[in-house]
């Protein structure tokens, strides 16, 4: 099963709208970040949050993270057509012994039109 | 600069070869990750490693293999019995033990089996 959970899964708006992509997780989060992926490309780092109830912008994209840190959601402003892309938020997993994995939900694909 | 650089940026190979792709990092980071991307399946964890000559398998290993016997580099071998080869590989690296820790991603390789 996945364990971290996103939605809308794909997002298409009007340029100028706002949005929000939800990221879930089933177990309480170390912490939580957020990356974009242009097609085909690496993924760049948006911001990460660590404790409850934590809010971080960059521009006009906005993250929060909820009290009791098992939910985050990403909130775009008045969307651009540059803002079009994948979005995954991840997180660290604890997986034995001192290591820990890094995991990722399966992206929010976003559409702006012009 | 300091990064993270994968090659090549697409690999084509015939069914039943086995082919390594390179991933390369001189940000001093311990911890290197190999994550698989298909359409609508988010990035998936294949093997990652901590430390130097150390290393885990991730959620979908079966059919690869990596080795890790310098902290810059982490390769990782698709191998003949890998069923579905054909997707684009992301390396990623971050500082080793430590959570909450940005990731730094490679610019991806998309490799096509025929």
């Amino acid at each position: 099963s996945q364990e971290l959970e996103q939605s809308p899964q794909s997002l298409i708006v009007q340029e100028g709208k706002n949005l929000t992509i939800n990221c879930t997780s089933s177990k309480t989060l170390y912490g939580l970040y957020w990356y974009k992926q242009k097609y085909g490309e690496g993924l760049i780092f948006l911001m990460m949050l660590q404790k409850g109830g934590e809010e971080k912008s960059h521009e006009k994209i906005t993250a929060k993270l909820d009290e009791k840190k098992q939910q985050s959601s990403l909130h775009i402003t008045a969307s651009q057509p540059s803002h079009a892309g994948i979005y995954l938020c991840g997180a660290d997993r604890y997986s034995g012994g001192s290591n820990y994995k890094l995991t990722f939900g399966k992206g929010t694909l976003l559409t702006v039109n012009p | 600069d300091g990064g993270i650089t994968q090659s090549p940026k697409y690999l084509f190979r015939k069914e039943g070869q086995n082919v390594t792709l390179s991933c390369e990092q001189n940000l001093n980071h311990d911890a290197m990750y190999w994550y698989r991307q298909d359409p609508g399946q988010g990035l998936r964890l294949i093997y990652y490693s901590q430390i130097v000559n150390d290393f885990q398998k991730g959620d979908i290993a079966e059919g690869y293999s990596v080795s890790r016997e310098k902290k810059e580099s982490f390769p990782l071998t698709v191998t003949s019995a890998q069923k579905n080869p054909t997707a684009f590989y992301l390396c990623a690296s971050k500082v080793g033990g430590a959570l909450n820790t940005e990731a730094f991603f490679g610019q991806g390789t998309r490799l096509t089996v025929v």
